[in-house]
């Protein structure tokens, strides 16, 4: 079955530390996987996004990594700032054009 | 450029009613995309459209469907409107399509209430 689990649920952090989200997947055929934040009741930002080849791909204080053979991937935020409270959603896309979207880690930055 | 634009904002509907929803894609994008989010399932995939084709869809009964104008605008409409049909809405849109490794870009969303 085609999943994407995400890790932790939620996470408090204070402001100015460094965290990173986890992102699980069982998905096939791959095509690519993506980051997104979505703040509440907004729309969802894309972050990042990775195809079967890139191991890296930063975006500003957002590192996002992936491994394609353990089928994992994690976002690393970097000095974290009040404004990066929000969840944080990671896609992958089917070839086929199919999304599974995964059920987002809700960050909360305190000062 | 201005981004993808949704309306309404929100809107409350009565149980078996009907609704539609409109999207207004960033000039120049010819994909269209539909997603559902609840706090339950979270976002689930719609359908897309390219072209005026619908592309794919998401498995989510005949009563959701959706066009997609010549001018890449689209129409999301839900027929016999259940309460479990009150979520948030996302339309999103990139130049080639979903798989194509093209940035997707999402609206802020119909907030749909069903009563």
């Amino acid at each position: 079955k085609n999943q994407v689990e995400q890790s932790p649920q939620s996470l408090i952090i204070l402001e100015g530390k460094n965290c990173t989200l986890q992102c699980n997947y069982t998905v096939s055929p791959f095509s690519n996987l993506r980051w997104y934040k979505q703040d509440t009741g907004r729309g969802p930002v894309s972050l990042t996004i990775m195809t079967f080849s890139e191991n890296t791909k930063s975006n500003g204080r957002y590192t996002a990594t992936l491994d394609a053979d353990t089928k994992q991937s994690s976002l690393h935020i970097t000095a974290s700032q009040l404004s990066d409270s929000a969840s944080y959603i990671c896609v992958v896309i089917q070839y086929g054009n199919k999304l599974v979207f995964g059920a987002g880690t809700i960050l909360r930055v305190k000062s | 450029k201005a981004g993808v634009t949704q309306t309404p904002r929100y809107l409350i509907k009565t149980r078996g009613q009907q609704v539609t929803l409109s999207c207004s894609p960033i000039s120049g994008h010819r994909s269209v995309s539909w997603y559902q989010q609840t706090p339950g399932q979270g976002l689930q995939f719609l359908f897309e459209y390219f072209s005026e084709t619908q592309r794919n869809k998401g498995n989510f009964p005949g009563r959701f469907s959706g066009r997609q104008f010549s001018n890449s605008r689209s129409e999301m409409n839900v027929s016999t409107l259940e309460l479990g049909d009150s979520a948030l809405y996302l339309c999103a849109s990139s130049e080639q399509g979903i798989s194509s490794g093209n940035t997707i870009y999402f609206g802020e969303g119909s907030w749909l209430t069903v009563v």
